[in-house]
């Protein structure tokens, strides 16, 4: 069964600070590994999708790594913003089961 | 328009009632999702369709059903609703690449 992890819980940084946030998963068989970002009492939205075959994605001040091998994905934010606080969650893909990390929760601080 | 929406945003209901929650989309994926939150567990799948005859439980379908009534709508029932049912229920569409495209969310309180 596949097990998502995310550390840490929660972070609390200051603007203008660089940070990473992090994903592992037991089961190296992923089809994809997916970022969201979730506002309190809001839906997930899709911030970068990592196929099996890729080592990252950027979009914008993000930039998600994948390494398969060892279960693990970053999501690098650059120069963070108060408006990038929310919770950021991992998901992979495997053979149509779908399994999410709990979230990190991050507040960015003026 | 929302690609992926929910109906309705919030329900508050009795232990025992039945409940149905609703979900449409317009961006012409077969496949679509149910999942819900939990305060510290992130989100749990609860079924799958994959199209309107194809229908798959996931992690925790114990308690719920699911109606596949058209491409565009997947519904999700709870025929009896107990306390710890209440949750965050998510809908969420699929495409080829597997990226997941999700609604706004039902809020469920059992009381």
């Amino acid at each position: 069964k596949q097990e998502v992890t995310q550390i840490p819980a929660a972070l609390s940084v200051p603007e203008g600070e660089n940070l990473v946030l992090n994903c592992s998963f037991t089961d190296s068989a992923i089809y994809n590994l997916q970022w969201f970002r979730q506002d309190p009492g809001k839906g997930l939205t899709s911030l970068l999708l990592i196929q099996s075959s890729q080592r990252e994605q950027t979009s914008g001040r993000l930039n998600a790594s994948l390494d398969k091998s060892s279960g693990r994905s970053t999501l690098y934010i650059a120069a963070s913003q108060p408006g990038d606080s929310a919770t950021y969650l991992c998901a992979v893909s495997n053979n149509n089961d779908m399994r999410f990390g709990a979230g990190t929760r991050l507040t960015v601080k003026p | 328009d929302a690609d992926v929406t929910q109906t309705p945003r919030n329900r508050i209901t009795k232990t025992g009632k039945r409940i149905m929650l609703e979900c449409s989309q317009t961006k012409g994926h077969d496949r679509m999702y149910w999942y819900r939150q939990d305060p510290g567990l992130g989100l749990r799948l609860i079924y799958y369709s994959f199209d309107v005859k194809d229908i798959n439980k996931g992690e925790i379908s114990d308690g719920y059903s699911v109606s596949r009534q058209a491409q565009a709508k997947f519904s999700l029932s709870l025929e009896s609703a107990i306390p710890n049912q209440t949750a965050l229920y998510f809908c969420a569409t699929v495409d080829r690449m597997d990226e997941q495209f999700f609604g706004p969310g039902t809020r469920l309180t059992v009381l």
